[in-house]
């Protein structure tokens, strides 16, 4: 069974559109989410989240987790051509070793 | 600063041979991650290790073996290779409750 539902699975959109990326999980209790961006090889890291309702933000990026939801949204603002990649979202939870479950991704390709 | 380095970047095997996928961290992470990616896949958790001296498996750890004698190295060691282990390999470390550290894969094929 999946725990981590990432959503939609591709996405194709114009340079300056801004998208929202949606991660959902089936677990009540973990201990963080995290987002990772993947171009060409490793993913790298993006944000991590512990916390309801607080926004974390980096440049054109922002995210934010419902936790009532079970779920975390992932928006680009202004995308540019730098930004296609395939973004992962993670879930870590409690009494696992420090495991990470991950999603299958949504691949965004931002187009000029 | 290396980070995660993991060797080779590229592999072609032959059914049924054997080799080992090389990781190494210097970040003194407790807690190193062996994952596949399949194309259009997510991660996928193989085997995991918490310190030196303890390895456990994670979701699809059927045909690979780990170790973990130092900190800092955390190999891969397919016995015997099939056709459903050709996959991109990632290793990654982390600190207990921090994002995780990925070296940049190997890609398998195995023919």
């Amino acid at each position: 069974e999946d725990k981590v539902v990432q959503s939609p699975l591709s996405l194709v959109v114009h340079e300056g559109d801004t998208v929202t990326l949606n991660c959902s999980y089936e677990v009540t209790n973990f201990r963080s989410l995290l987002w990772y961006k993947q171009e060409k090889k490793a993913p790298t890291f993006l944000f991590m989240l512990t916390s309801s309702g607080i926004e974390k933000k980096s440049g054109r990026l922002s995210s934010i987790l419902d936790k009532k939801e079970l779920s975390s949204i992932l928006n680009i603002t202004a995308t540019q051509t730098g930004d296609s990649a395939i973004y992962l979202c993670a879930v870590v939870l409690p009494n696992t070793g420090n495991q990470f479950y991950f999603g299958t991704g949504t691949s965004l390709t931002v187009i000029p | 600063n290396a980070g995660v380095t993991q060797t080779p970047k590229f592999r072609i095997l032959k059914i049924g041979q054997s080799m080992t996928l090389q990781c190494t961290q210097d970040m003194n992470h407790n807690y190193m991650y062996w994952y596949r990616q399949d194309p259009g896949m997510g991660l996928k958790l193989i085997y995991y290790s918490v310190g030196a001296g303890i390895t456990d498996k994670g979701e699809v750890p059927n045909g690979y073996n780990v170790s973990r004698s130092t900190t800092e190295d955390f190999p891969l060691r397919l016995e015997l290779a099939a056709p459903s282990q050709t996959s991109v390999y990632f290793c990654a470390s982390s600190a207990s409750n921090q994002p995780q550290h990925f070296g940049d894969g190997t890609r398998l094929s195995i023919l």
